[in-house]
């Protein structure tokens, strides 16, 4: 099956700094990818929907000047994490879909803010 | 307004005791029915995709169906390596995947 790789799998970082997340399709091109957080024992929530050469799309109340999402090519996009404060402190994931109806997720990103 | 619901939140089963675990879905165009497992600090593994009513797929002690209106995921005879999180996703037109919130099952030995 297709793979998704996502890295760093887990991040500590200090408050103000930035992060960089980012995802790739191992064996399979993505025109598009999403990005998901997840809050413990809560689902998938989607942040933004990154577009291959062009900009991204982000979901309602998601701070589009704080998730900086870049999708320069068919198999990478990152996602950026800009003056990171703790309650920016989440699971990322990222996941592309295939040519059949599929999404194929990351290992996610385990961001810690101190 | 598309939606999926799972239901139960959390269900506690002794190994060996069969369950279900139900995903009910609003969702106009349905492109496909995903069932997903996830464990603790990891990104969801794929199970299943169900495409129209009447399908089903069997994977190990795990059977998926398909109705109009909901999905039911089906564990036999379960074992301790099942307890997990399953969740269930829709994919509408826009290929924006739905997530319902999942159920937290553990099986106990």
């Amino acid at each position: 099956g297709a793979v998704v790789s996502q890295h760093p799998s887990r991040v500590i970082c200090k408050s103000g700094t930035s992060v960089k997340i980012e995802c790739r399709s191992l064996d399979f091109q993505a025109t598009t990818m999403f990005w998901y957080r997840q809050f413990p024992k809560q689902s998938l929530m989607l942040m933004a929907t990154s577009n291959e050469g062009s900009k991204a799309t982000y979901e309602q109340g998601v701070e589009k000047d704080k998730f900086l999402i870049n999708h320069a090519s068919l198999t990478l996009s990152t996602l950026t994490v800009t003056s990171a404060h703790p309650e920016d402190s989440s699971f990322y994931i990222c996941s592309a879909n295939g040519q059949v109806p599929q999404a194929f997720f990351g290992q996610g990103t385990r961001l810690t803010v101190v | 307004e598309d939606q999926v619901t799972q239901s139960p939140e959390a269900l506690r089963l002794q190994e060996g005791e069969s369950s279900s675990l139900n995903c009910s879905y609003t969702v106009s165009g349905l492109r496909g029915l995903f069932w997903y497992r996830q464990d603790p600090g990891k990104g969801p593994e794929f199970l299943f995709t169900l495409y129209s009513a009447g399908e089903e797929k069997e994977k190990e002690r795990l059977k998926a169906t398909l109705t109009k209106k909901e999905s039911f995921l089906h564990i036999t005879a379960p074992k301790p390596e099942d307890s997990a999180t399953y969740l269930c996703a829709v994919l509408p037109p826009d290929d924006k995947i739905i997530f319902g919130k999942g159920t937290r099952l553990h099986i106990l030995p």
